[in-house]
């Protein structure tokens, strides 16, 4: 999974709780992504990074927060979990000058009950 | 608003046979449009993409053609394999920089031996 780490792997939440996943690289690349995925609707894109301290939100960003202080780590904030945020979520990187491909990390499997 | 439509969703082909999976897409500023290939509990990987330039791009057994417009693009797997068992996305994408993928809703090939 091209240096791409997501932690917690599997976490099970209560509607209401904060929750934060983590996504961190070892290969420095500029970009990097969250989207989930949800049976029938592929990958959504919810917020990126175009470097340290720099993001924007992407196609389903309501709920969610996003911040990044370092190159390597890239942070997805639940403020307050709902049972639609149920999903598993996949962390992405790219690189300028490396043509356009995204790789992605194993993926978090969100329970929210 | 699905920007980019994925058909069929699921299929099944025998080994040897030839697998296609055809995608639409709506917004005609997409510049990038990559195949993406995913394993049970794997995140998606890269297969292969295409830039409207073209009408075709094959690597290996895999083959993108292009019909930029029509608006459609779609994956043949040619001689498929059991070990091409997967759910294959399309997507697209505009412009350089950061890649806000839009994707479509995936497809399940199963290829029976």
């Amino acid at each position: 999974d091209a240096g791409i780490t997501q932690s917690p792997r599997h976490k099970v939440t209560e509607t209401g709780t904060p929750v934060t996943l983590r996504c961190h690289q070892t290969e420095n690349h500029r970009y990097m992504y969250w989207y989930r995925q949800d049976p029938g609707h592929g990958l959504r894109l919810i917020h990126y990074s175009y470097g340290v301290k720099d993001t924007d939100k992407g196609e389903v960003s309501d709920g969610y927060s996003v911040s990044r202080s370092k190159t390597e780590d890239f942070l997805l904030t639940l403020e307050s979990a709902t049972s639609s945020q149920t999903s598993v979520y996949f962390c992405a990187i790219s690189e300028p000058g490396e043509g356009y491909e995204q790789y992605f990390g194993p993926g978090t499997r969100l329970t929210v009950t | 608003q699905q920007q980019v439509k994925q058909s069929p969703q699921s299929l099944i082909v025998q080994k040897g046979g030839i697998s296609i999976i055809n995608c639409a897409y709506e917004n005609t500023a997409f510049d990038y449009f990559p195949w993406y290939q995913q394993f049970p509990g794997k995140g998606p990987a890269l297969l292969i993409a295409i830039r409207p330039d073209v009408s075709e791009k094959k690597e290996g057994r895999f083959t993108i053609s292009f019909n930029k417009s029509a608006k459609q693009f779609s994956l043949h797997i040619m001689d498929s394999q059991p070990g091409d068992s997967a759910t294959y996305f399309c997507a697209a994408s505009i412009g350089q920089g950061a890649q806000k993928l839009v994707f479509g809703q995936g497809t399940r090939l199963t290829i029976n031996p």
